[in-house]
Formats: C-alpha cells, sequence, structure tokens
C-alpha cells in the first residue's frame, strides 16, 4: 500500500463546475500537507500549504485537512480550461524529516469550455 | 515568488556518456535542495537531498555513483548523470526551499524548477 493514495483521474468537468479532489494517507506523522498544480513537461507549482488539520482558503481554492481521517481534500471554484492539470497532493513530517515531502500519485483534470 | 530555474530543459544523449542538470535558485539562497525523477503518468520520486557544501543524501536504491551531486554554492546544485542508459531516461526536477518571511525552517514549502526531460538512446 502507497503511503499517499490519491485517484488518477482523469477528472472531466464543465467550465465553471467545482473540481473536488483529494488524497488519502497512512502516516499518522504528516503534519504538513501541500498541493502542487503540473502542466505537461513543467514543473509543479505550489497552490496551497497547510498545518495540520482545518481549512484553508486562497481566491478560487479551497485546501482542507481532517488529520482524524488522514484525509485532505483540493476544492477549486468556477474551474476554468486553463485549470487543466495535474493535481499533486504532498505532505511531509514534522522535524528534520519534514524536508521530504512524500507525493500522491496525482490527479488530471479537464476542465472543458 | 520564489524562483527555481532549470538547465537544460531537455538533452538527448547516446547510451554511456554523462550528461550534467543544473539547478538555481535565482532570487533566494537554498542551503538544501532536492532532486526528484518523475516517470510518465507517474508521481515525483525523491532522489536525493543536497546539501550545500557536504555530501548529497541519497534515498534508499538511488546509486550515489550513477547520480553524482554537487551543491557547489548556496544557489547551484548539479546532478550528474553518468554512463547513461536507455533506463535513466526520465524527467528529472529540482527543488528548493525558500526561507525568507518564513517563521518554520524545515517544513516550509518547496520550489520546483520546471524540470529536465532526459532522452537516452
Amino acid at each position: 500500500q502507497k503511503e499517499v493514495e490519491q485517484d488518477p483521474g482523469p477528472l472531466s468537468v464543465p467550465e465553471g463546475a467545482i473540481v473536488s479532489l483529494n488524497c488519502t494517507y497512512s502516516n499518522s506523522a504528516f503534519q504538513y500537507f501541500m498541493w502542487y498544480r503540473q502542466y505537461s513537461r513543467k514543473g509543479p507549482e505550489l497552490l496551497m500549504y497547510t498545518y495540520s488539520s482545518g481549512n484553508k482558503e486562497d481566491g478560487r481554492f479551497t485546501a482542507q485537512v481532517d488529520k482524524s481521517s488522514k484525509y485532505i481534500s483540493l476544492f477549486i471554484r468556477d474551474s476554468q480550461p486553463s485549470d487543466s492539470a495535474t493535481y499533486l497532493c504532498a505532505m511531509s513530517e514534522k522535524g528534520a524529516a519534514g524536508n521530504k515531502l512524500t507525493f500522491g500519485g496525482g490527479t488530471r483534470v479537464l476542465v472543458k469550455p | 515568488g520564489a524562483v527555481v530555474s532549470q538547465h537544460p530543459s531537455w538533452v538527448i544523449c547516446k547510451s554511456g556518456t554523462s550528461v550534467k542538470i543544473e539547478c538555481r535558485s535565482l532570487d533566494f539562497q537554498a542551503t538544501t535542495m532536492f532532486w526528484y525523477r518523475q516517470f510518465p503518468k507517474q508521481s515525483l520520486m525523491l532522489m536525493a537531498t543536497s546539501n550545500e557544501g557536504s555530501k548529497a543524501t541519497y534515498e534508499q536504491g538511488v546509486e550515489k555513483d550513477k547520480f553524482l551531486i554537487n551543491h557547489a554554492s548556496l544557489t547551484l546544485s548539479t546532478l550528474t548523470v553518468t554512463s547513461a542508459h536507455p533506463e535513466d531516461s526520465s524527467f528529472y526536477i529540482c527543488s528548493a526551499r525558500d526561507l525568507r518571511g518564513q517563521g518554520i525552517s524545515y517544513n516550509s514549502p518547496l520550489h520546483f524548477g520546471n524540470g529536465t526531460r532526459l532522452t537516452v538512446t
């Protein structure tokens, strides 16, 4: 079993819809949670960064962390065709081990005009 | 925002040759940089942690003699794939942690370069 599980998709939605992405994980030591967006043949771009449980909102993006369920989510409101990309969740432990990020496999999202 | 530059963006080389990939932090100093590898439609796998002025730390299963890492300055880390073989063909991505304005150190978010696509023929 992978440490971080993420549905590979593809997830296809019409423009303007809400995109809902999630990851589950098994390592209870993870404290820091990130979402990255990766366009084809490009490096990942940091979208959201949260610590411990709770919600965080930034523009059209909302990240949620439920540590009790070991489950994190990313919501994209008013989706645009430019949001079509692969979305990677990533997480790390606290302290020195926090230098290492463990990634999910990524979910490919396609927003259709 | 923090910018991490990676060069070249793509390279094709013959089997048995060596290839060097550069990773630079353009507007911040990075004492630590990370090298990842990504196969098509798969996630990023950490290969090694590059520490300025000291030896790199390699992940289990990564051959340190094959993937040479040098972190000679606070803004530059290089990855050299030695005696490349077709199975080394992959997308290599570096990242660095920008500590400016951050109250926490180890767990500040990583910024990634745009990657280098290596094809070994």
